[in-house]
């Protein structure tokens, strides 16, 4: 049983481009969040999806966007990346939106902007 | 606002000793709290899930401990070994955002042979 997986592992670009990270979750959990490392920090929360919708957003610009399809698989797009985005970008899966279910990470996606 | 503070923000015991690691949360209105585990430049591992009703749960050498009341959870490890270096956080889920966790910073652990 597959856990959850993320792709690319490591990412390099430049300031003003645009990003897409993907995440696929562990086998029979229908619900993705996206979380935000920056070195020597807690993992911060961007946003979850649940039935391909949106359910709740952290506070983060609206440069970040995400969409999740129907079989439950995730992306998360950064637009007009900042030195600052630099982090490592982590995916969770779980069997609810509500919290209340272990939450599952992926090993990650690691991004520099130059 | 959830503020998640775990407290020394690195500790270094020799292997043997048992670990106790801090976490504080200033909203008692919590659902459940969480406890990982990070090794360098990977993921989160769960450790323990405590559900706000609960007082305690144990997995093997591990054993975490909630206090709502006071907005505290300990982590116990049991005779540590090498091999439990890592990063350990904790994540608290409050009723006001259910599937949102406030993670804390962590404690960097190393147990030296």
């Amino acid at each position: 049983d597959a856990g959850v997986t993320q792709s690319p592992t490591h990412l390099i670009k430049t300031r003003g481009q645009q990003v897409t990270l993907r995440c696929s979750p562990k086998s029979g959990h229908d619900t993705v969040s996206w979380y935000q490392q920056a070195l020597g920090q807690g993992p911060q929360f961007i946003f979850q999806y649940y039935e391909e919708e949106e359910r709740q957003r952290g506070n983060f610009p609206d440069r970040f966007s995400g969409h999740q399809f129907p079989n439950y698989s995730s992306e998360l797009n950064v637009n007009a990346l900042l030195l600052g985005d630099s982090a490592l970008y982590l995916c969770a899966s779980s069997f609810s939106w509500t919290g209340l279910e272990k939450l599952f990470f992926g090993s990650g996606t690691q991004l520099s902007v130059l | 606002k959830q503020e998640v503070t775990q407290i020394p923000a690195a500790l270094s015991v020799p292997e043997g000793e048992n670990l106790v690691l801090n976490c504080s949360f200033t909203d008692s209105a919590i659902y459940n709290l969480q406890w990982f585990r990070q090794d360098p430049g990977k993921g989160l591992t769960s450790l323990l899930l405590i559900q706000s009703s609960q007082r305690e749960q144990t997995s093997g050498r591990l054993n975490a401990s909630l206090d709502k009341s006071s907005g505290r959870s300990t982590l116990y490890i049991a005779a540590s070994q090498p091999g439990d270096s890592a990063t350990y956080l904790c994540a608290v889920g409050t009723t006001d955002s259910w599937g949102k966790f406030q993670f804390g910073a962590g404690t960097q652990v190393v147990v030296t042979p």
